[in-house]
């Protein structure tokens, strides 16, 4: 069983579409998390939610809106896809809060925008 | 800005060498961990070093930390092309982990 997965893991769109991601977790965990990780491999955060409460919400464009329908699940809409908006996304849950220990992520989802 | 910075961004080794990936960090923490990404996979977590430690080990692993340099180093010995990732430093601050540039290590059989 897949501890945190992520769909889809491929996603190529035209600029100005809008597209979604799902994630779930099977762990048990609190606490989910959307990463961010560029062409230079650097992972940003971008939002952060506990009991699906929002804890994190990084400098983002509201074109991204996340939805945590229960602890379980954390999704990521995005709306008016830009290029730069290429990238890998990673979900990652952790059991608590993060200064508390280790994250677990999925295995990304790559979006092209052309 | 980020928190954690590793070096170097690159390193190639010979299978069976040993392999040190640093990390700098700048403000104060309660632990730092290391994670590696294999090419087109998602991050796994290594090993987590407490403010209080100042060294840990796990199989091949070694982790230092010395947090009057703000520093932490990451030693895999007697590496193994399976070894070939990109390793990554993390710190926690308000909340979330912040992630350094990573070391991209090939090891070569």
């Amino acid at each position: 069983d897949t501890a945190v997965s992520q769909t889809p893991k491929y996603l190529v769109t035209q600029m100005g579409n809008d597209k979604s991601i799902k994630c779930e977790q099977n762990l048990g965990h609190d606490t989910m998390y959307w990463y961010k990780q560029d062409s230079k491999k650097f992972l940003k955060i971008m939002f952060s939610y506990n009991n699906k409460e929002l804890i994190i919400n990084e400098t983002v464009p509201n074109r991204f809106s996340p939805k945590s329908p229960d602890k379980a699940h954390l999704n990521l809409h995005i709306n008016s896809l830009e290029l730069g908006d290429s990238a890998v996304y990673f979900c990652a849950s952790s059991p608590g809060l993060a200064n508390t220990g280790e994250l677990f992520f999925g295995e990304g989802s790559r979006l092209t925008v052309l | 800005s980020q928190q954690g910075e590793e070096d170097p961004q690159a390193l190639s080794i010979q299978e069976g060498e040993n392999a040190t990936m640093n990390c700098s960090y700048k403000t104060s923490i309660n632990n730092l961990q290391w994670y590696r990404q294999n090419s087109g996979r998602g991050l796994v977590h290594l090993i987590l070093i407490r403010s209080n430690e100042r060294e840990k080990h796990s199989g091949r692993l070694r982790v230092t930390l010395d947090t009057s340099k703000k520093s932490s180093s990451l030693l895999i010995t007697a590496s193994r092309a399976a070894d070939t990732a990109s390793y990554f430093c993390a710190t926690e601050g308000g909340n979330k982990l912040v992630f350094g540039a990573g070391t991209i290590l090939r090891v070569k059989s």
